[in-house]
This record gives C-alpha cells, sequence and structure tokens, in this order.
C-alpha cells in the first residue's frame, strides 16, 4: 500500500552518543526515499535523501541506509547533540505520486545533556 | 529571502465560520504545496501546484476545502463552512524545479486552526 511508516516513535538518547531512527516502508515504487527533521513549533526542514538503487549516503553528521530486501531505511546520527532532539519523519517519492512526497508518522528524538 | 511566510500563525474560529489561510512561497519556487498536521493522522498532503495550476488535490478532504494560487507568489486554502474535526497546523511549502532539489521542501512556519 501507500504508507511509510516507524518502527519506533520515541527515542531518547544521552549527548554525544549516536542515534539511529528507523523506518519501513510497504510501497517499492519510490524513487527517492528522504528525511526531515521537524524542531518544536516549526515546520519540517530536510535533512538528506537517498535514491532508491543506493544502500548508503553520507551527510554531515547523518547517515541514511536503505535495505530494499526488507524493506528499511534508517538514519543515523553521529555525536548527538540537544539541537538534534526532534521529530524525524521518512518520507518517498516515486511511483504514481512522482511529483510529491508521502510522509510517514515521525519519530521523537530526545537528546539529554 | 524570507523563507515560505504564512498568515495568520494562528487563527481560532467558531464553527461554521470561513477561515482563510495564507502563504507567500519563496521567490522563483515553481512548486507550492499545502499540507495538514494532526496527532491522529500525521501530516498530510491536501494539494499541490506547479506554475499556479493544481496537480493533484486529491487530499482534499472534501468540497469544504479549496484553494487558489492567482499567481506565482500568493497562495490561499479556504475552508468553508469549518468544523471542529478542521483544527490542525495547516502548513505550506514551497520547492524549486532545479535538478536536484525535487526532495528539498521549504516549510513555512505554519498556521495553527482552532475551530470551537
Amino acid at each position: 500500500g501507500e504508507s511509510v511508516g516507524l518502527h519506533l516513535p520515541t527515542l531518547s538518547v544521552q549527548e554525544g552518543d549516536n542515534s539511529i531512527i528507523n523506518c519501513a516502508y510497504s510501497n517499492s515504487a519510490s524513487d527517492y526515499f528522504i528525511w526531515y527533521k521537524q524542531e518544536s513549533g516549526k515546520g519540517p526542514q530536510f535533512i538528506i535523501d537517498i535514491r532508491s538503487n543506493m544502500d548508503k549516503r553520507q551527510g554531515q553528521r547523518v547517515t541514511v541506509l536503505l535495505n530494499k530486501t526488507v524493506k528499511h531505511l534508517s538514519l543515523q546520527i553521529a555525536a548527538t547533540q540537544p539541537g538534534d532532539s526532534a521529530v524525524y519523519f521518512c518520507a518517498r517519492r516515486g511511483g504514481t505520486s512522482y511529483g510529491k512526497l508521502t510522509f510517514g508518522q515521525g519519530t521523537i528524538l530526545t537528546v539529554h545533556p | 529571502d524570507a523563507g515560505v511566510i504564512q498568515s495568520p500563525r494562528h487563527e481560532v474560529t467558531e464553527m461554521g465560520q470561513e477561515v482563510t489561510l495564507r502563504c507567500k512561497p519563496i521567490s522563483g519556487h515553481d512548486y507550492l504545496f499545502w499540507y495538514r498536521q494532526t496527532m491522529m493522522r500525521g501530516l498530510e498532503l491536501l494539494i499541490y501546484f506547479n506554475n499556479n495550476v493544481p496537480i493533484d488535490d486529491s487530499g482534499m478532504p472534501e468540497d469544504r476545502f479549496s484553494a487558489k494560487m492567482p499567481n506565482a507568489s500568493f497562495s490561499t486554502l479556504k475552508i468553508q463552512p469549518s468544523e471542529p474535526r478542521d483544527s490542525a497546523v495547516y502548513f505550506c511549502a514551497s520547492r524549486t524545479e532545479r535538478e536536484g532539489s525535487y526532495n528539498e521542501q521549504f516549510f513555512g512556519p505554519g498556521t495553527r486552526l482552532t475551530v470551537l
């Protein structure tokens, strides 16, 4: 179906630890998978994307991994900081919805100092 | 650039009243999106425009909702009549058509709508 969902609704980590946020998807007809971050009281903000024919992509302190065999996507944040506390959404684009993004429900990340 | 601008930031109205939400996209962006966010349903796309033309309005919940984009720098989302279940945060977002930027939408701060 047309769904992008998350394994865990909340994640708490200590400052300096690495964080891993997971996402499962059901629709394989996707060209891209994307991660967005939403801080309290603000709109979502783009973090990183990965094309569906790739397995891994790295950005600044973030790495996205895509496992198409099990339809699983993850966002790894290195050396997590209090400023990383936010809701993280995975999204997909492609297939019949080429021009638009379909968002998952989100994971709340809380970083404790 | 000031980013995507939305107004009002907060709106409280009574059931049955007309509500108009406004959005100014980032200058030069070709796409404009309207989303609704609630705890129950998450972030839902309502409608999006390309070069001021509505492309996909399949997310508009019912005929009470309508959206327009009379020019490249302004869009409205109207609810008439409003109902309590319309209470949500409404986001406007825009993006360019530039290669490599298809996945990066720039969101406004949102309008928090409360219908009593």
